[in-house]
């Protein structure tokens, strides 16, 4: 079967910098994407992998290495507003796209 | 970035009633569209799939009689709940994405409640 395992939830310190990890299990691999969803609301877009290595965004980083099947999304300078969960997908060889259940981050001050 | 939107945001029906939630890609062709559910501090769970006139292929588990999806045109797909219950209240998000591209932009979601 798919698979997409991710920590349940984390806890952070304003300021500080915090990296969440995702391992999938997949048929075929067509890329691994990163969402940030705040309660109540619908996903928004963070970061998309296909080639493995470290893909920088401001303060969000996404790391992939598909020998393991692992990818990390680091948050730097961690703000109040980070507090969310964190979504990893996996597209598989079907262009399907499998969900982890998300990660959800608390922010400390 | 694309642009989604979903109407109505919140809805709040009787038991039995049917309900149609809109998905609209606002400024490009969205050849593909997706329908989720997601219960309250669950993952997304994809509903069913579809593309632009064609049929759309739903999940395992989930009952095409009863959630009706119409992909008429590339702007536009509806999902209709028929005879809701109060199993069916759930937090209801598309998303688009078009031809050859990898990324899904996601509408806000429409908030579905049945008492």
């Amino acid at each position: 079967g798919q698979n997409i395992d991710q920590p349940t939830e984390m806890t952070a310190t304003e300021g500080a910098i915090v990296q969440i990890n995702c391992t999938y299990q997949t048929s075929g691999f067509n890329g691994l994407f990163w969402y940030q969803q705040h309660a109540g609301e619908a996903p928004t877009f963070l970061s998309y992998n296909v080639l493995d290595g470290l893909e920088e965004k401001g303060r969000f980083s996404s790391f992939l290495s598909r020998s393991k099947g692992y990818s990390y999304l680091l948050l730097k300078e961690l703000q109040m507003k980070d507090s969310a969960s964190y979504l990893c997908a996996v597209k598989d060889s079907n262009y399907q796209l499998i969900w982890g259940a998300g990660t959800k981050l608390i922010i400390k001050p | 970035g694309a642009v989604v939107s979903q109407h109505p945001s919140w809805v709040i029906c009787k038991s039995g009633t049917s309900v149609k939630i809109e998905c609209r890609s606002l400024d490009f062709q969205a050849t593909t569209m997706f329908w989720y559910r997601q219960f309250p501090k669950q993952s997304l769970m994809l509903m069913a799939t579809s593309n632009e006139g064609s049929k759309a292929t739903y999940e395992q588990g989930v009952e095409k009689d009863k959630f009706l999806i119409n992909h008429a045109s590339l702007t536009l797909s509806t999902l209709t709940v028929t005879s809701a219950h109060p199993e069916d209240s759930s937090f209801y998000i598309c998303s688009a994405k078009g031809m050859g591209e990898a990324e899904q932009f996601f509408g806000p979601g429409t908030r579905l409640t049945v008492l």
